[in-house]
C-alpha cells in the first residue's frame, strides 16, 4: 500500500502570506496525485488533479507541482476562506489519502 | 450538474452490517471510465478510502477492510451501495460517496454513522 506523508501537520500563517504544503509518497505515483480542501462539516473539494491541473472553478492562487514521490501544493496569497484542512490523495496504485495539513490563522 | 446523495441508517449495532446507498443524479453510473467510491472520516480524523466500483462492475477495496466490505451497483436505480460487516465502534464515521474520473471531483454531503447498542 502506498503511504502518503503530508507536512507540516499544521501551518500557521496570516492572510496574504504564501502557503507551501508537502506530500511525499512511499513509492512513485507518477502524476496520479490530487489535492483536496476540506472545511468543517463539509465534504472535501477537489483543488488539483494530475499533480498540477486546477479543477473547475479553482482560483489561480492554488497551484500544484511535483511528480514521482514529492509533491507540493502552493497557495500564493492566502485568502480568509483558504484556512482549512488540505489532503493529498494518490490513485496510481489503489487509492490512499494523506493524513492532512491544517492551515490555520496565525 | 452531477449530484450524489448518501442514504441509510445513522445507527448500527456492534457486530451488525452497515448498509449505505449512494443515489446519483445528473449522470449515469454506467458512464464509461468512471469509478464510484466510498470514503469515510472518523470524528476529528482524516479521510480514509474504503473502496471503488468501476463502471464495468470491477471492485477495489482498501486492504484493511477488504474482508468486511462489499461495494455493488444497481444501474436500474442509478445507485451504488456499501456494505460493511461486523462493525465496531471504530467504524463510526461520516461516510461519503464520490465519483472518480481523474480524481474525486463530485462528492455527496456525507452521512454520519454511529455504532452503538
Amino acid at each position: 500500500e502506498i503511504v502518503l506523508t503530508q507536512s507540516p501537520a499544521t501551518l500557521s500563517l496570516s492572510p496574504g502570506e504564501r502557503a507551501t504544503l508537502s506530500c511525499r509518497a512511499s513509492q512513485s505515483v507518477s502524476s496520479y496525485l490530487a489535492w483536496y480542501q476540506q472545511k468543517p462539516n463539509q465534504a472535501p473539494r477537489l483543488l488539483i488533479y494530475g499533480a498540477s491541473n486546477r479543477a473547475t472553478g479553482i482560483p489561480a492562487r492554488f497551484s500544484g507541482s511535483g511528480s514521482g514521490t514529492d509533491f507540493t501544493l502552493t497557495i500564493s496569497s492566502l485568502e480568509p476562506e483558504d484556512f482549512a484542512v488540505y489532503y493529498c490523495q494518490q490513485r496510481s496504485i489503489s487509492w490512499t489519502f494523506g493524513q492532512g495539513t491544517k492551515v490555520e490563522i496565525k | 450538474q452531477l449530484q450524489l446523495q448518501e442514504s441509510g441508517p445513522g445507527l448500527v449495532k456492534p457486530s451488525e452490517t452497515l448498509s449505505l446507498s449512494c443515489t446519483v443524479s445528473g449522470g449515469s453510473i454506467s458512464s464509461s471510465g468512471y469509478y464510484w467510491g466510498w470514503i469515510r472520516q472518523a470524528p476529528g480524523k482524516g479521510l480514509e478510502w474504503i473502496g471503488n466500483i468501476f463502471y464495468s462492475g470491477k471492485t477495489y477495496y482498501t486492504p484493511s477492510l477488504q474482508s468486511r466490505v462489499t461495494i455493488s451497483a444497481d444501474t436500474s436505480k442509478n445507485q451504488f451501495s456499501l456494505k460493511l460487516s461486523s462493525v465496531t465502534a471504530a467504524d463510526a464515521a461520516v461516510y461519503y460517496c464520490a465519483r472518480d474520473g481523474f480524481a474525486y471531483d463530485f462528492w455527496g454531503q456525507g452521512t454520519m454513522v454511529t455504532v452503538s447498542s
